[in-house]
């Protein structure tokens, strides 16, 4: 069975500050693998995704980056962060014709 | 955009059946109806999906019409528990990345 972890389970920064939010996925092999936002109270928005190592698709721009340095591993980053960036970060993976699977994602407040 | 159409909330009982509604007028022959929910700072959970006909689980059971154009999800003797934000997406069999969820039905479960 496939296991998702990401790290850190919540982060406080300051704002002008770098992030580096990860997860990895145990038990599949060439997952596609998804980064989700959610503000407080809102809508989960897609943010990137991608189907290969070294390859990823941008679906809405924040100011921030993923990148895919190992075929289990996604990472999302920036190098300033803004106060809107704070919310629920998640990961996700499943095939096109799959059920999505969530990590437990990573609460971010910015100050 | 999200593809579906969603009441924002709904009330009931425990110990009541639950059913929420989700249009999805604008469905294409290859888009499956998928069922998550989600509470405060998780990950969504899947619950069920389906292409055309019926399907139950040991969660819910879903009824697709006829034409496609709409879905009920159906919550036997809901509990506290059930208590969460309900999503009702769209996801096609090719390959496609792009998931793109809508605000939800927040289901309040009353003792």
């Amino acid at each position: 069975a496939q296991t998702i972890h990401q790290w850190p389970v919540a982060e406080i920064k300051a704002v002008g500050s770098p992030l580096s939010l990860g997860c990895t996925i145990k038990g599949k092999s060439s997952p596609n693998l998804y980064w989700y936002w959610q503000a407080t109270g809102g809508t989960l928005q897609q943010l990137f995704y991608s189907i290969t190592v070294g390859q990823v698709e941008s679906v809405v721009q924040l100011n921030l980056s993923a990148s895919r340095p190992k075929d289990d591993q996604f990472i999302l980053s920036t190098e300033k962060l803004l106060l809107s960036h704070s919310g629920f970060y998640l990961c996700a993976t499943g095939q096109p014709n799959e059920r999505l699977f969530f990590g437990h994602g990573t609460k971010l407040s910015v100050l | 955009d999200a593809k579906t159409t969603q009441p924002d909330s709904m009330e009931s009982t425990e110990g009541e059946t639950v059913h929420l509604p989700c249009s999805h007028a604008t469905i294409s022959g290859n888009e499956y109806i998928y069922w998550y929910r989600q509470v405060p700072l998780q990950g969504p959970e899947y619950v069920t999906h389906g292409l055309q006909q019926n399907t139950t689980n040991s969660m819910a059971f879903l009824a697709i019409a006829s034409d496609r154009k709409s879905s009920t999800l159906i919550l036997p003797h809901v509990s506290l528990r059930d208590a969460a934000v309900y999503h009702c997406i769209l996801r096609a069999s090719s390959n496609t990345n792009k998931v793109v969820f809508g605000t939800g039905t927040r289901l309040q479960v009353l003792p």
